[in-house]
Parts: C-alpha cells; sequence; structure tokens
C-alpha cells in the first residue's frame, strides 16, 4: 500500500472547520484513501472513504486532488469530542490481493479547543 | 450490543504466564483483523481471518502468538510465555467484506508485569 504523510499535530477552535491534510503521492489507481480516528484510550473508529470523489457522510467530508496525490478531511464545526488522533490510510483490493488490511501511520493529533 | 466486543477490557498477567483475549465481531461479518498498539504508536496488524481460516498471519511477531476462528465468529488471541514486551493495547476489527470498512472493538489492554 501506498505510504501517506500527515503533519504531527493541528489545533482547531471549537465550532470552527476543521482540514486534516494528506499526501500519499505514490497512490495508485486501485486505491482507496481512508481515515480513522482514534480517541484516548478507545479502538479506532472509522470515518469515511473515498476512491476519486468527494464523499460526505453524516462525520465528514473527504476531499480527493484530481491527480489523488493528496486529500483533504473536513470536520464542519469542530467539537471538543473531535479531539484525538487522525489517521489517513491507502489501501487497496486488487483481485487475489493480500492489501485488505489497514496499515496505520502516527496519524496527526487535533486538538480542538474551546 | 451491534458493535465489535472484546474480553476482557484489561488484563494483568505474569511474565511467563499464558493468556487468551476474546473478540466477538459484529454478526455476519465474515473477515476479522487482530491489531496491536503500544503508546505512541499506531495500530500495527498482526493477523486477518476470512471466515475460519487465517488469510495472512505475517504480522505475528514469533511463535508465541496464535490465533484462532474455528467457526467463523468468534476469534481468540493466543499468547504463550508471556513477555514485557509483550504489554500493548490489543485491537480486535470485523468487515462484513474483505473490501468494506471496518470496524474496531475498544481493545484490551494487555500488562505484564
Amino acid at each position: 500500500d501506498a505510504k501517506t504523510t500527515q503533519p504531527t499535530s493541528m489545533d482547531c477552535a471549537e465550532g470552527r472547520a476543521a482540514n486534516l491534510p494528506c499526501n500519499h503521492s505514490t497512490i495508485s489507481g486501485n486505491e482507496y484513501v481512508y481515515w480513522y480516528r482514534q480517541i484516548h484510550s478507545q479502538g479506532p473508529q472509522y470515518i469515511i472513504h473515498g476512491l476519486k470523489n468527494n464523499e460526505t457522510n453524516e462525520m465528514a467530508s473527504l476531499i480527493i486532488t484530481e491527480d489523488r496525490k493528496s486529500s483533504t478531511l473536513i470536520l464542519p464545526h469542530a467539537t471538543l469530542r473531535d479531539t484525538a488522533v487522525y489517521y489517513c490510510i491507502v489501501r487497496g483490493f486488487s483481485s487475489g490481493g493480500s492489501n485488505y488490511k489497514l496499515t496505520f501511520g502516527k496519524g496527526t493529533l487535533l486538538t480542538v479547543n474551546p | 450490543g451491534a458493535g465489535v466486543s472484546q474480553t476482557p477490557s484489561n488484563k494483568v498477567t505474569e511474565k511467563g504466564k499464558y493468556v487468551e483475549l476474546r473478540c466477538d465481531p459484529i454478526s455476519g461479518h465474515t473477515a476479522l483483523y487482530w491489531y496491536r498498539q503500544s503508546l505512541g504508536q499506531g495500530p500495527e496488524f498482526l493477523i486477518y481471518f476470512q471466515g475460519t481460516g487465517a488469510a495472512d498471519d505475517s504480522g505475528l511477531p514469533n511463535d508465541r502468538f496464535f490465533a484462532v476462528r474455528p467457526e467463523g465468529s468468534v476469534s481468540t488471541l493466543k499468547i504463550q510465555r508471556t513477555e514485557r514486551g509483550d504489554s500493548a493495547m490489543y485491537l480486535c476489527a470485523s468487515s462484513l467484506r474483505q473490501d468494506a470498512e471496518a470496524f474496531f472493538g475498544q481493545g484490551t489492554r494487555l500488562t505484564v508485569v
């Protein structure tokens, strides 16, 4: 799977949008971008994933650049409970392949401040 | 509960002892994963089951670690002759299919003293 690069930490004011960047310049055509987050002492929580089009769900939006080499996770109105480590993961599915597993890096610690 | 359940939530054991960690996946999920997470690090892959069989155990650190999923549902991670370095959070995840999003349990915190 392609590697990802994320900032180590970010801060955001409560009520504002949090924009978390991720670089994945070696992503290949059949690889998806997944986002998970982990609140302290809990298991990782699935947020969203996408291939090429932008995606939105009740938690967040995912914007993927046209060349797919980077993406941004957007939390539209951050709350204190969104403070967590956010992981950007590239995951591929090829026929007969073994790349179903999620490979986590160190992620971005997002701190939402009151 | 509708989520992945892991028991126990905490386990303290003495060096050299044997431990078993249990994972109850979401009902109907065929894929099951075990991960290990040390403090300050992201989760590291251990093993993946598709149904009853271990499709990929390349992440198991050595032969003291073993996992089973005999009926394609509940899975047990077994660690023999535990060492202090095995202390970590052990996470289980399941997904409906191999290519679907995976949902994690709350983990078992293992401490070897």
